[in-house]
């Protein structure tokens, strides 16, 4: 299996932006997780999915921020419109029922200016 | 609810010498505790985890970890650090019966001097 592919690596907007950040799970994992990670705030839980449902959407910082899994093989996080505060690298990971750990993606390295 | 607390945000050790990496957690069940680690501009590792089975777990790369209930206690340890072993560790509980939501400690770095 590839893992967890997250797409683009890297991400440079201009302020206003619509940025859309890409995941692809693990075939076969039915949790799905966004993180965001910065220097000032570590990893933070944005929203989590289980089988395509959002379970807990309440660590999305606020209106600006939305996501979708549409199916299992896919799950979107925008953000609209994009601020320099939003710098952060995202991540991605999933897992699935019968075990508790998560694998994640090599994240997305997202640059707003 | 349930919390993690690594007590140090900083590690130094010369090569070769033993690392001690401390996490406490917080949990009113039995948790699913882990180890990840995360290399520079890379994406987070799992080094082990415990999942109520050996108390004593190891994981890659020569890291063990030992569930203390009694301490509420997950220590990271490795015998003999490696160059390669300078990145940012990350003690994790998380809760099976909800969706496996994990809680990240605040990390601690590791430097390795020669």
């Amino acid at each position: 299996d590839a893992g967890v592919i997250q797409s683009p690596r890297h991400e440079v907007t201009e302020m206003g932006q619509e940025v859309t950040l890409r995941c692809k799970p693990i075939s076969g994992h039915n949790s799905l997780f966004w993180y965001r990670q910065t220097m000032m705030r570590g990893l933070e839980l944005l929203i989590y999915f289980n089988n395509n449902v959002p379970i807990d959407d309440s660590g999305m910082p606020e209106d600006r921020f939305s996501a979708k899994m549409p199916n299992a093989s896919f799950s979107t996080l925008k953000i609209q419109p994009s601020e320099p505060r939003d710098s952060a690298v995202y991540f991605c990971a999933s897992g699935d029922s019968m075990n508790t750990e998560a694998f994640f993606g090599q994240g997305t390295r997202l640059t707003v200016v | 609810a349930q919390s993690v607390t690594q007590l140090d945000s900083h590690v130094s050790v010369s090569e070769g010498t033993p690392v001690l990496l401390r996490c406490n957690y917080s949990s009113s069940y039995s948790p699913s505790l882990f180890w990840y680690v995360q290399h520079p501009n890379k994406g987070l590792q799992l080094l082990l985890k415990y999942t109520s089975a050996a108390t004593l777990v190891k994981g890659i790369n020569g890291f063990e970890a030992e569930f203390k209930k009694s301490e509420t206690s997950f220590h990271l340890t490795k015998p003999s650090a490696h160059m390669s072993d300078a990145a940012e560790y990350f003690c994790v509980v998380t809760k099976k019966a909800a969706g496996n939501k994990l809680t990240f400690g605040g990390g601690t770095r590791v430097l390795v001097k020669p």
